[in-house]
């Protein structure tokens, strides 16, 4: 049981790139999300999953589109990729959706645009 | 709307010492709440939550933390702080029927001196 999963672990673009990264879990959970963390503001949803087929905007979603592929997977996809973004991107999962459960983080995956 | 304050974004203590890193939250309803520790270049890890239940909180490692709805507090406490203890704390808010989102505070960074 691996639980949440992240590729890649590094990645350094150059402005206007494009790339997706990847977000897996093996917990038959329902719900998934993705987050960015930047020094001093804690961790900003951008984009969430309720279940599979579903997505929504978080508190920060402009520059990024998700794609729930099927109910393991969630993946976070940067059209043009702006020296903003760069950042540390955690993908997270829970059971059911429900704001008492607990949910599990993936390692992350460290972005750099230049 | 919801937040999440924390009142330190530095806190140093010496080894044995007690810990208190402070929280405060704003929500309409009853929220759940969470404390998850970060060690450097690590993922997130969970070290207790509220979920209306009791209103003290034992947590992994020694920790604990006190759910005051007069206050709109939820302070982390450690008896006697070890090495290991030095990381990033977010307290973390998850709003009543809000798909599971999660709502960060700025994070403390808990420093232990020898």
């Amino acid at each position: 049981n691996a639980g949440v999963t992240q590729t890649p672990k590094f990645q350094v673009l150059k402005t206007g790139q494009s790339m997706t990264l990847q977000c897996a879990q093996d917990m038959n959970h329902n719900s998934m999300y993705w987050y960015r963390q930047d020094p001093g503001m804690g961790l900003r949803l951008i984009y969430y999953s309720a279940s599979e087929g579903t997505t929504d905007k978080g508190e920060v979603p402009n520059g990024y589109n998700v794609s729930r592929l099927n109910k393991r997977e969630f993946s976070l996809r940067l059209e043009s990729a702006a020296p903003s973004q760069t950042s540390v991107y955690f993908c997270a999962s829970i059971a059911r959706g429900q704001g008492y459960e607990t949910q599990y983080f993936g390692p992350g995956t460290r972005l750099l645009v230049l | 709307a919801q937040s999440v304050t924390q009142l330190d974004s530095h806190v140093s203590v010496s080894e044995g010492t007690p810990v208190l890193l402070r929280c405060n939250y704003s929500s309409s309803y009853s929220p759940s709440l969470f404390w998850y520790v970060q060690h450097p270049n690590k993922g997130l890890q969970l070290l207790l939550k509220y979920t209306s239940a009791a209103t003290l909180v034992k947590g992994i490692n020694g920790f604990e933390a006190e759910f005051k709805k007069s206050e709109t507090s939820f302070h982390l406490t450690k008896p006697s702080a070890h090495m290991s203890d030095a990381a990033e704390y977010f307290c973390v808010v998850s709003p009543y029927n809000q798909g599971g989102k999660l709502i960060f505070g700025q994070g403390t960074e808990l420093s232990v001196k020898p």
